[in-house]
């Protein structure tokens, strides 16, 4: 069985700086793929950035970027440019690529942008 | 292009109740999976319907059960609710197709057990 875990219940960042979100998973499979999803009040799980786990070459998408460690099982989000919409809960989350669409997140962080 | 959508969006029930919750998926989608989100935690995989059966089932009880509709939609249904099973339930649909690993979320169902 696959685990995810985040290990930042909270973290704030001021308008406008870079914040860093941590995320370490435990898995023995070989093709599986990460993500961060972003869960506003609206409580609805969107999706941030993806990474294919046999891809070297980090995942970015405009201010957001991933540092992927395979080998010490590590997946951190990189905020920049912090904007107060990004303020929310954050998950990072572990898929399996030979089980099925299925998503084992992790417990969260909960993201303040502060003006 | 209508995305997601779940009803209702908040329900209240009482220990030993049965509940139906409600699911369409993303036009174009034939699979469906459910999650619970307990407060404060993240989403924990219920099951996940494709072609009207049940295809994986996370480490949930029997008295979690399912459907899926010919036009893909889908049921989640819960018996002889308890106070535990308070809860955002999330569905999110994708293709069973399994080089596509993307999935689309509603904004859930908030029941309440009392």
């Amino acid at each position: 069985a696959q685990t995810v875990t985040q290990s930042q219940p909270e973290m704030s960042v001021q308008e406008a700086e870079t914040v860093t979100l941590s995320c370490t998973y435990d898995t023995s499979e070989s093709n599986y793929y990460l993500f961060w999803y972003k869960q506003p009040p609206s409580r609805q799980m969107i999706l941030v950035i993806r990474q294919e786990a046999y891809k070297q070459q980090n995942a970015t998408e405009n201010r957001f970027s991933v540092n992927f460690q395979k080998a010490a099982k590590s997946f951190s989000l990189k905020i920049s440019d912090s904007q107060l919409g990004d303020t929310a809960m954050y998950f990072c989350a572990f898929m399996n690529g030979n089980a099925g669409n299925m998503l084992t997140f992790g417990g969260g962080t909960r993201l303040m942008v502060k003006p | 292009d209508a995305g997601v959508t779940q009803s209702p969006t908040h329900l209240i029930k009482t220990r030993g109740q049965q509940v139906t919750l409600r699911c369409s998926p993303k036009s174009g989608h034939d699979t469906v999976s459910w999650y619970q989100q307990a407060l404060g935690q993240g989403p924990q995989f219920i099951f996940q319907y494709y072609e009207e059966e049940e295809r994986q089932r996370g480490n949930f009880p029997d008295r979690f059960s399912g459907h899926q509709f010919p036009n893909y939609s889908s049921e989640l249904n819960v018996n002889a609710l308890l106070l535990g099973d308070s809860a955002l339930y999330l569905c999110a649909s994708s293709l069973w197709d399994p080089t596509n690993e993307k999935l689309f979320f509603g904004s859930g169902t908030q029941l309440s057990v009392l």
